[in-house]
């Protein structure tokens, strides 16, 4: 079963918005994994927080990450139309060589 | 340097034919991973090997078999195609000790 319950299933904004995403998964973690993947293409990295992190951010992307409600969030700022994409968490669970992905969350921007 | 490469792109099986899906990596990575994508859902791990000459089972395997037949190459067997397995497969690796796993373009199948 998959760890990670992303929400919302879909998001649709306009350009310039913020876009917020969040995660919740199940077990304890080493680190959450956020990935992109545009459509028809493989998964791409974006950023990693770990477990004894909060907060990071990388350009306009900002993670944070509550271990104490086991849930994480993605927030992209000044959203752009090549940030229509899906976005799927990962969580690296202790003692595991895997990840564990959720369903994704599926951003449409509008220009 | 190609990063992860997988072949083929596109695939079309009936029901009860055998097909083997191959990847290859660049990167000197130890580990390599084989997931399943399905419309609407994230990623289910098929099988994974930690570094050459071991593979492990993930949440999905019924159906597959793997081979890494070195550092590079990791490939993936469907001994006998079922429509359940329309999909598309992604292959991935990743350098232990860092936690980023780097993906392939992935090969979408379609078993009738």
């Amino acid at each position: 079963s998959q760890q990670g319950e992303e929400d919302p299933q879909a998001l649709s904004i306009q350009e310039g918005e913020n876009a917020t995403m969040n995660c919740s998964y199940k077990t304890s973690i080493n680190n959450l994994q956020w990935y992109r993947q545009n459509s028809g293409r493989g998964l791409v990295h974006l950023i990693l927080i770990r477990s004894n992190e909060r907060e990071k951010h990388s350009g306009r992307l900002r993670v944070t990450l509550d271990t104490s409600k086991k849930s994480s969030s993605l927030l992209i700022t000044a959203s752009r139309a090549a940030d229509t994409a899906s976005y799927f968490c990962a969580t690296d669970a202790r003692g595991a060589q895997k990840l564990v992905f959720g369903q994704g969350t599926r951003l449409t921007i509008n220009p | 340097n190609a990063g992860v490469t997988q072949t083929p792109k596109f695939q079309v099986l009936k029901t009860g034919q055998s097909m083997t899906l191959q990847c290859a990596q660049d990167m000197n990575h130890n580990s390599m991973y084989w997931y399943r994508q399905d419309p609407g859902m994230g990623l289910r791990l098929i099988y994974y090997s930690a570094s050459e000459g071991t593979t492990d089972k993930g949440e999905v395997p019924n159906g597959y078999n793997v081979s890494r037949l070195n550092k590079r190459e990791f490939s993936l067997r469907l001994e006998s195609a079922a429509p359940s397995q329309t999909s598309v497969y992604f292959c991935a690796s990743r350098v232990p000790g860092y936690n980023e796993q780097f993906f392939g373009p992935g090969t979408r199948l379609t078993v009738l």
